[in-house]
């Protein structure tokens, strides 16, 4: 157990919908990274979150934006959803900024029909 | 040309085997460079750090050869507990941010 989780683990929308996902960061940790892994493909880099700041961002269109909150959890947010936004999402934490060891959630599995 | 890249496989070995995973990264600036491992359907977990000096952890070593820009793992003895895609992981440090940069995996069948 790495002590994040994510939330919901499962879900279904149609396109042009809303989503958000939702992760709680391992105690002690201040950072957060979301990835989007596609089938048969390695996680992709969205963005991260230091000390409630976006300190970094893959290339991924502005509709995917996020928060992080005083307690360091996160949201990932993604609007006008398309086809290919089905995808498994990934929460990792880590200490100081992304430098070490990135522990990671269970996912989010979106579906977008 | 990819960031991160490794072979997909499937590589299928026999139990017993020796089996290497090569990897290759493009930005010579890179800092630190790691393996994970990730079971079907299930979120991605450290193996091992990969350092210059290169290290091992068992059945498992590592190498890092920064001027040819590539990464190595190599496991001895495979348990069909080791079938599992093995990720390269690249960790780029960019005035102080830092951004994890996956392969997309090699996948690896240990076969009884």
């Amino acid at each position: 157990e790495t002590g994040v989780t994510q939330s919901p683990t499962h879900l279904i929308k149609t396109r042009g919908q809303q989503v958000t996902l939702r992760c709680s960061s391992q105690s002690g940790h201040n950072t957060v990274s979301w990835y989007q892994q596609a089938l048969g493909q390695g996680p992709q880099f969205i963005f991260q979150y230091y000390r409630e700041e976006e300190n970094g961002r893959g290339n991924f269109p502005p509709r995917f934006s996020g928060l992080q909150f005083p307690n360091y959890s996160s949201e990932l947010n993604v609007n006008a959803l398309e086809l290919d936004d089905s995808a498994l999402y990934l929460c990792a934490s880590s200490r100081d900024g992304g430098a070490g060891e990135l522990f990671f959630g269970e996912g989010s599995r979106l579906t977008v029909l | 040309r990819k960031e991160v890249e490794q072979d997909p496989g499937p590589f299928n070995v026999p139990e017993g085997a020796t089996v290497a995973f090569n990897c290759t990264y493009s930005n010579s600036a890179s800092q630190s460079f790691f393996w994970y491992r990730q079971d079907c359907r299930k979120e991605p977990k450290l193996l091992m750090s990969v350092y210059s000096s290169g290290n091992e952890d068992g059945r498992f070593t590592a190498q890092l050869n920064r001027a040819s820009q590539y990464i190595s793992l190599l496991i001895r003895d495979s348990k069909l507990s080791d079938s599992a895609t093995y990720l390269c992981v690249v960790n780029e440090d960019t005035s102080g941010t830092y951004k994890y940069i996956f392969g997309t995996g090699t996948r690896l069948k240990v076969l009884a």
